[in-house]
């Protein structure tokens, strides 16, 4: 497809387990975002790589997340023991060029849930 | 530091109807982007209009028009005649010119906006 896709849809895993979410930015892009959307901190920003490099990583909420792109293209998201508390949406957006006349193509997310 | 505020966290209209959504926004940058995306409940974030700082002047898209007014640090979003598939949540959200995130957005809180038939 043309845009920003991102798997799995779901994931339910138990607390304490390493997640891995995976998003395949629309082609060509180079820039690419992880945000975060949960009910109590709403949508938050969590890392952008620009090419393969990560110039901010300020975003990310502990040392249990990080976060890879290989490729240019494909980006893996790592939440390492898991906890309550990570349960959110977690959406993928890439754009062109990654400067500020860029617009931001969002995925359809991944929604955690850890029991 | 940026903040954007959408104080309508809630609003339900009778289709047809006009409705507004606000949005106000804090930053320090002389130039900005401002955006406005739509959530519709299955919940991918659509795109649905980009503003630079430099440019107030009103945009009108079909039934969607925007507002912008620096005055007041304003970027509000008029639906006329709403319809049921404009059922959503509205996210305003702000990027800066320079920061070392790229453009990295920081969004409202959203405003769900309920069109009954």
């Amino acid at each position: 497809g043309a845009g920003v896709s991102q798997s799995p849809s779901n994931k339910v895993t138990e607390k304490g387990k390493d997640v891995e979410l995976r998003c395949d930015p629309i082609s060509g892009h180079t820039a690419l975002y992880w945000y975060r959307q949960s009910l109590g901190q709403g949508l938050e920003f969590l890392i952008y790589f620009q090419g393969n490099s990560a110039p901010d990583k300020s975003g990310l909420p502990s040392d249990r997340f990080s976060a890879e792109r290989t490729g240019g293209s494909v980006s893996t998201l790592t939440i390492q023991r898991t906890q309550q508390e990570d349960s959110a949406v977690y959406l993928c957006a890439s754009s062109v060029l990654g400067g500020s006349t860029d617009t931001q193509y969002f995925g359809p997310g991944t929604r955690l849930t850890v029991l | 530091a940026q903040k954007v505020t959408q104080a309508q966290t809630e609003i339900s209209v009778v289709e047809k109807e006009d409705v507004t959504l606000d949005c106000v926004y804090e930053t320090r940058d002389t130039t900005y982007y401002l955006f406005w995306y739509k959530q519709p409940p299955s919940g991918e974030l659509v795109f649905l209009i980009r503003r630079n700082s430099f440019d107030e002047q009103n945009e009108i898209s079909g039934r969607y028009s925007w507002n912008f007014q620096k005055s007041t640090s304003s970027f509000n979003f008029t639906i006329t005649a709403s319809q049921v598939v404009d059922s959503a949540v509205y996210f305003c959200a702000l990027s800066e010119a320079w920061h070392n995130a790229g453009n990295m957005l920081t969004f409202g809180g959203g405003t769900r906006l309920m069109v009954k038939p």
